[in-house]
C-alpha cells in the first residue's frame, strides 16, 4: 500500500540558509500535517492543510512557511536556519475521519 | 505534550507483558493512537482505538480506553527485545494529533 513519502530523508544546511522539505501524502487523503521533533523531544505540531487550504497552525516560527499544491503534495520552507532548527520533520496525511499515517521523516541538520 | 501524560521509562523482562499508561485531558478525542519510535527512526503507527470502543486487540497488542477517566493503556504481551523503543500516546484533538512525551521501554534479559 502507498505510504506518505517525504524527501529528502536527510538534509544538511548551514546557518542562515534555506531548506525546503517535501511531502507526498497517500492518494485521496485530503489532510496533511507537519510536525517537528527535536532531539529527545516529542513531535510538535507545526501546521496542517485541508484540501490545499491551511486549516490549523501550531508552534511554527515566522521563518517557516508551508503550502499544499494542486497535486496535494506539500512543502515546508524554512529560511534563516538556526542551529535549533535541527530536528526530524514529519509529515502525516489522512482522509477525514480516518486514521492518520506518518512519513519516515526528514532529518535536518543545521551546522 | 502537557495535555498528554505518560511515564518516561518502563523496564520489563523479556517474555513478560508490558503495560504503558497514558492520561489525556481532551474528552472530545475521536482517534487515540499509539506510535512506536526506534532510535533515529520514524513514527510507526502501532495501533489506534476509536473513542466509542473500550478495548481493541491486535495480535500481541491490547489497547484499553477508559473515557470517563481519560485513561488509555497499551499492553504488549510476550515482550521481545525488538519491542525496545519509545512509545508515544497520541490522542487526537481539534483534528490534530497531540503527542505525549513518550515512554522508553527497556527490555531486561
Amino acid at each position: 500500500a502507498a505510504g506518505v513519502i517525504q524527501s529528502p530523508r536527510h538534509l544538511i544546511k548551514e546557518k542562515r540558509e534555506t531548506a525546503t522539505l517535501k511531502c507526498y501524502p497517500i492518494p485521496r487523503h485530503d489532510t496533511v500535517y507537519w510536525y517537528q521533533q527535536g532531539p529527545g523531544q516529542d513531535p510538535q505540531f507545526l501546521i496542517s492543510f485541508y484540501e490545499k487550504m491551511q486549516s490549523d497552525k501550531g508552534s511554527i516560527p515566522d521563518r517557516f512557511s508551508a503550502q499544499q499544491f494542486s497535486d496535494y503534495h506539500s512543502e515546508l520552507n524554512m529560511s534563516s536556519l538556526e542551529l535549533g532548527d535541527s530536528a526530524l520533520y514529519f509529515c502525516a496525511s489522512r482522509q477525514t475521519n480516518t486514521e492518520a499515517f506518518f512519513g519516515q521523516g526528514t532529518r535536518l541538520t543545521v551546522v | 505534550g502537557e495535555d498528554v501524560e505518560q511515564s518516561l521509562f518502563l523496564s520489563v523482562r523479556e517474555g513478560d507483558s508490558s503495560v504503558i499508561n497514558c492520561t489525556y485531558t481532551d474528552s472530545s478525542s475521536t482517534y487515540l493512537y499509539w506510535y512506536k519510535q526506534e532510535p533515529g527512526a520514524g513514527l510507526q503507527l502501532l495501533t489506534y482505538i476509536f473513542s466509542n470502543m473500550d478495548m481493541k486487540q491486535d495480535q500481541r497488542l491490547t489497547v484499553l480506553l477508559n473515557k470517563k477517566d481519560k485513561h488509555l493503556s497499551l499492553r504488549i504481551a510476550d515482550t521481545q527485545t525488538g519491542d525496545s523503543a519509545i512509545y508515544f500516546c497520541a490522542p487526537e484533538r481539534d483534528d490534530k494529533i497531540i503527542f505525549g512525551k513518550g515512554t522508553r521501554l527497556h527490555i531486561l534479559p
